[in-house]
Parts: C-alpha cells; structure tokens; sequence
C-alpha cells in the first residue's frame, strides 16, 4: 500500500512569521510530486509540479523543496498572510503508474 | 476563458439509487480525473479518461464507471449507492496524461446518500 503521509496535520500561524511543513512518500518509483493549495470553498489549485531530485521551486512568498532519495518534500511560507489560510495537499506521482497518490493536507490558519 | 466545471453542485440520494455526475474540461486539456474525497482525508482516485477511454483506475468498485466524450467531457457514474459513496467528488482535467502536468480541479459535486 503506497501512503503519503503529511505533518503536522494542523497548524496555527501567527500573521508574518514563517512556517513550514512536511510531505513524506515512497522514495522508491518515484516521478513527480505535486503540491496543491486549496482555501474554502473553492477548487484546489497547483502550486507546484517537482520531478528532480533536490528541486527547489518558489512562487512568491512560497516555496517547496524535493529529496527524492528519502521521500519527502518540504513547503515553506515566508512572512504569513491571512489569505494564506488554507489546506495544503500534496500528491505522488510513481513511475508507470497513472495516478496521482494524495495525502490528507495540512490545514494552515493564519491568526491576524 | 472557463475552467473546469462540474455539475451538480450538490446530490441528496437514496441507497441503491444511481448517480450521474458531470464534467467539463478546462479548454484545451483533453485528460480527465475522477477523485472521492472523504472528510478529513486526502482525494482518492477512482479513474482517469484520455481519448475516450479509461486509461488507468484506482480501487474502487465496478459500481463506479465513467465516459468521455468527443468534445472530452466526462461522466462518472455511480451504481447501487451505499451510505459510504457520501463524498465530494472533484473532477480534475490537465494537458496530457503525463506526471508532470499540474491538474485543474473543478468546484466538485457533494453528494450525500441516505
């Protein structure tokens, strides 16, 4: 059974600190991992699409990085912004194997 | 220029009843996903349609199946409803059917079944 497991499962924030959080996956077959951001009450949208082992890629204030050797991905938010307040996904990619394996998202409420 | 849309919005359903959810592809994208996300947990995937056909499949049961069209809309249809199928349904579509094309998730369908 492939598990994607991600921590914390929670977090609290306090408007403009950083934070950071962990995706963990098989670190055997691997070919992409997706990042996915997805506020209430709407769709959940890319943040990032990483297929290279010690990939770093930075979409303004957020950032993630990819250790593909021993599965896992960090997310890191720079400076908090109440509009940052959503669940983060990420999802697996194997080799060969057309689907995306999700974990369960870490919910993160920034508090003004 | 639209996204991906699905419809309905929400579903309230009998057991043993049957469900036909609907999806529209953001323009150009011609691969389809179908997930069941379940509260607290992450997406599941039920299957995935490129060129009219089912390409891959996660675990889930004969009672789930599904169609794409010409024009690469989709369908997912549930048979016998149990209690448990009460989920919301996100339909994603993406360029190719490749890893390393993001996905585009459209608003989802919360189905309830009593």
């Amino acid at each position: 059974i492939l598990n994607v497991e991600q921590s914390p499962q929670s977090l609290h924030v306090q408007e403009g600190d950083s934070t950071n959080f962990t995706c963990s996956f098989p670190s055997s077959n691997f070919y992409a991992l997706h990042w996915y951001r997805w506020e209430t009450a709407k769709s959940p949208e890319a943040l990032f699409v990483m297929t290279l082992n010690g990939d770093e890629k930075k979409k303004g204030r957020i950032s993630a990085t990819l250790n593909t050797k021993e599965g896992y991905s960090y997310l890191y938010i720079k400076g908090s912004q109440p509009e940052d307040s959503a669940t983060y996904l990420c999802a697996f990619f194997m080799d060969s194997n057309y689907q995306l394996i999700w974990g369960a998202g870490t919910k993160l409420i920034i508090k003004p | 220029d639209a996204g991906v849309t699905q419809s309905p919005t929400h579903l309230i359903k009998t057991r043993g009843q049957q469900v036909t959810l609907r999806c529209s592809p953001k323009s150009g994208h011609d691969t389809v996903s179908w997930y069941q996300q379940a509260l607290g947990q992450g997406p599941q995937f039920i299957f995935q349609y490129y060129e009219e056909e089912e390409r891959q499949r996660g675990n889930f049961p004969d009672r789930f199946s599904g169609h794409q069209f010409p024009n690469y809309s989709s369908e997912l249809n549930v048979n016998a409803l149990l209690l448990g199928d009460s989920a919301l349904y996100l339909c994603a579509s993406s360029g190719d059917r490749g890893p390393s094309y993001e996905q585009y998730f459209g608003p989802g369908t919360r189905l309830t079944v009593t």
